[in-house]
């Protein structure tokens, strides 16, 4: 199974900092990966696809890149409402897998 | 637009089973596939399988098989999910998720607790 890595597992900052999250894989998975948004009591919320494609209706501070192994989640400047928990999720081969996540506070 | 609609949720006893289900809209049904994840309190997200609603193709975690089966009723656009010999860590927020043709997940339902106890 691929596990992915994400660090940092919890980040605090203000309204304006630029934030970046890593998520790692265990092995190679090209760019079979995609950022999710979860708020408190809520669903998940597709950010990023294969890796660096903005979902529709996702405000463009919101950019990934990386491929293989190494990818980012960049928020350019971070809005009262980005803080939430933040995962990645692995395409590439079955089983699908999240990494355990990275939860945005405010500082 | 795309909608999921999940059943409401559930208190089972340890040993029982559920049946969760995902009712489609919005979009032809049988095009996409869907899956599963569950998130246990204050857990992260674990993904559960997938079944192809053109065809019925499964696809399980493995740590899941053989308490778990998905299916799919194409003549109401609902999903099924259920899962046997419930257990205490079984307790979690389960949704289901249209996949795209690359299979990200751009829709999501609601999601529905279900809670094991005695």
């Amino acid at each position: 199974d691929v596990q992915l890595t994400q660090s940092p597992s919890f980040l605090s900052a203000s309204v304006g900092d630029r934030v970046t999250i890593t998520c790692r894989a265990s092995q190679g998975i090209s760019s079979y990966l995609a950022w999710y948004q979860q708020k408190p009591g809520k669903a998940p919320k597709l950010l990023i696809y294969a890796a660096s494609t903005l979902q529709s209706g996702v405000p463009s501070r919101f950019s990934g890149s990386g491929s293989g192994t190494e990818f980012t989640l960049t928020i350019s400047s971070l809005q009262p409402e980005d803080f939430a928990t933040y995962y990645c999720q692995q395409l590439n081969s079955y089983p699908l897998t999240f990494g355990g996540g990275t939860k945005v506070e405010i500082k | 637009q795309v909608q999921l609609v999940q059943s409401g949720a559930e208190v089972k006893k340890p040993g029982a089973s559920v049946k969760v289900s995902c009712k489609a809209s919005g979009y032809t049904f049988t095009s996409y596939g869907i899956s599963w994840v569950r998130q246990a309190p204050g857990q992260g997200l674990e993904w559960m399988g997938w079944i192809s609603a053109y065809n019925g193709n499964t696809n399980y975690a493995q740590k899941l098989q053989g308490r778990v089966t998905m299916t799919t009723d194409t003549s109401t656009s609902t999903a099924y999910m259920e899962l046997r010999s419930l257990r205490s860590d079984d307790t979690a927020v389960y949704y289901c998720a249209r996949e795209d043709s690359s299979g990200y997940y751009h829709d999501w339902g609601q999601g529905t607790l279900v809670t094991v106890s005695s």
